[in-house]
């Protein structure tokens, strides 16, 4: 299954929670990347990272927070911030350089 | 930044029949094309991309076009069949370091048989 994997698959928050989401990969990736999409949209950028301990704001961060402290591992906070966190969120990895994405199975978020 | 427009938004199609959708991009340093099809309620998967050195690629069915000029590429799918039917994205990669993509709006084909 490519190698980046995300859990859960499917996660329930009450509105004001904090949650953070899982992206995990094995494939020796330098960037990774957090994508939000909604029904019948296309994929937004919220952040990425090209290196350990250093990562940019994407086009829809506001309310969205992360970490790099592993290689392998992009974990990302939907904080109570975020005022419509419900949506389906995809990780991605790719080389530096290499353009390919490789997408996880995604999470979809859903606050009541 | 780079702002990619794909249309239509939602193609219908009998099965054998072909499918064109199109997408038009901004940034004239882009040199990255990649298609992906997602698969309800699954993850996104690049089928064919494109570089900006060439001005079309094929693969089976598949076929992507690029013009640099007019900014904008092309996918076809030939011989449509029923499992072709998902959501097309297209990208470009923008002038960032190659990395990032900027992906247009995307596509539901249904293909019916």
């Amino acid at each position: 299954d490519g190698g980046i994997t995300q859990s859960p698959k499917y996660l329930f928050r009450k509105e004001g929670q904090n949650v953070t989401l899982s992206c995990e990969q094995n494939l020796n990736h330098d960037a990774m990347y957090w994508y939000r999409q909604d029904p019948g949209q296309g994929l937004r950028l919220i952040y990425y990272s090209q290196i350990v301990n250093d990562f940019q704001k994407g086009d829809i961060a506001e309310g969205y927070s992360v970490s790099r402290e592993k290689k392998e591992s992009f974990p990302l906070t939907v904080t109570s911030a975020q005022k419509n966190p419900t949506a389906f969120y995809l990780c991605a990895s790719s080389y530096l350089g290499g353009n390919e994405q490789y997408f996880g199975p995604g999470t979809r978020l859903t606050v009541t | 930044g780079e702002n990619v427009e794909q249309h239509p938004s939602t193609l219908s199609v009998q099965e054998g029949d072909s499918a064109v959708i199109k997408c038009t991009y901004s940034d004239s340093a882009s040199n990255y094309f990649p298609w992906y099809k997602q698969e309800l309620g699954k993850r996104p998967q690049l089928i064919i991309d494109i570089r900006s050195n060439v001005g079309e690629k094929k693969d089976q069915r598949i076929a992507v076009t690029l013009n640099k000029t007019a900014k904008h590429f092309s996918l076809h799918i030939t011989e449509t069949q029923p499992e072709d039917s998902a959501v097309y994205f297209c990208a470009a990669n923008g002038d960032n370091a190659g990395n990032m993509l900027t992906f247009g709006g995307g596509t539901r084909l249904m293909v019916k048989p």
